[in-house]
């Protein structure tokens, strides 16, 4: 499974555009990238997930370039709701018998 | 929508006690899986289980072992708990196929003293 490295903690304001980057230099032909947010106290939740170049839904978008070894998530206009930890994973979920891994992730602490 | 259930929110045990963790999720999902999350660790895996009976080892097994009779049904066992199994207990579970969402249950705060 390919590791991620991706920062501890960031900070920003509300109303700001935080854009949280994370490396995969290993990544696989068949892995795909996921973002998982947690809220404190509660089990994380998908965000969003892209195999390459961009993917955009409502609460996020995530950026992919061609070599693949690298992904950023794109937060717009952040709020003080959005203060959570967010977690890069990159693997094969197609595959029986795989497990997604969690690392640490990037704590973002929104102020106003 | 999906549902992922623990059986207690808050688990107060002593040292020594074989502890029972229950995860039930209702969509039929094929994959299951137990993570701790301690502070400055982030999640790490325990186990997992791609079918009914099935079993995988995940980063940390060691002190637990699991169980899976039933697709539903996923149950982290702590066959003698001890100090440092102090934690938050993760479920979640994952439909079979190319999908990386997995959903996750509200947390088991586990305490052994």
């Amino acid at each position: 499974l390919a590791k991620t490295t991706q920062p501890i903690s960031m900070d920003s304001y509300e109303g700001q555009e935080v854009n949280i980057t994370c490396s995969h230099n290993n990544i696989a032909t068949n892995d795909y990238i996921t973002w998982y947010q947690q809220f404190p106290s509660q089990g994380p939740r998908f965000i969003i997930q892209g195999y390459k170049t961009k993917v955009t839904n409502e609460v996020a978008s995530l950026f992919i370039p061609a070599d693949r070894k690298s992904s950023t998530l794109s937060l717009p206009r952040v709020s003080l709701s959005d203060t959570a930890v967010y977690y890069c994973l990159v693997g094969d979920a197609n595959q029986a018998g795989t497990a997604l891994i969690f690392g640490k992730g990037t704590t973002l602490s929104v102020s106003s | 929508d999906v549902k992922v259930t623990q059986s207690s929110r808050y688990l107060v045990k002593r040292t020594g006690e074989k502890v029972f963790l229950e995860c039930v999720q209702d969509m039929d999902h094929e994959n299951m899986f137990w993570y701790r999350q301690d502070p400055g660790l982030g999640l790490r895996l325990i186990y997992f289980s791609y079918d009914v009976k099935m079993k995988e080892k995940g980063d940390i097994p060691e002190g637990y072992s699991v169980s899976r009779e039933k697709k539903e049904r996923f149950s982290l066992i702590l066959e003698s708990a001890s100090t440092n199994q102090t934690s938050m207990y993760l479920c979640a579970s994952r439909k079979g196929g190319p999908t990386y969402e997995q959903y996750f249950g509200p947390g088991t705060r586990l305490t052994v003293t």
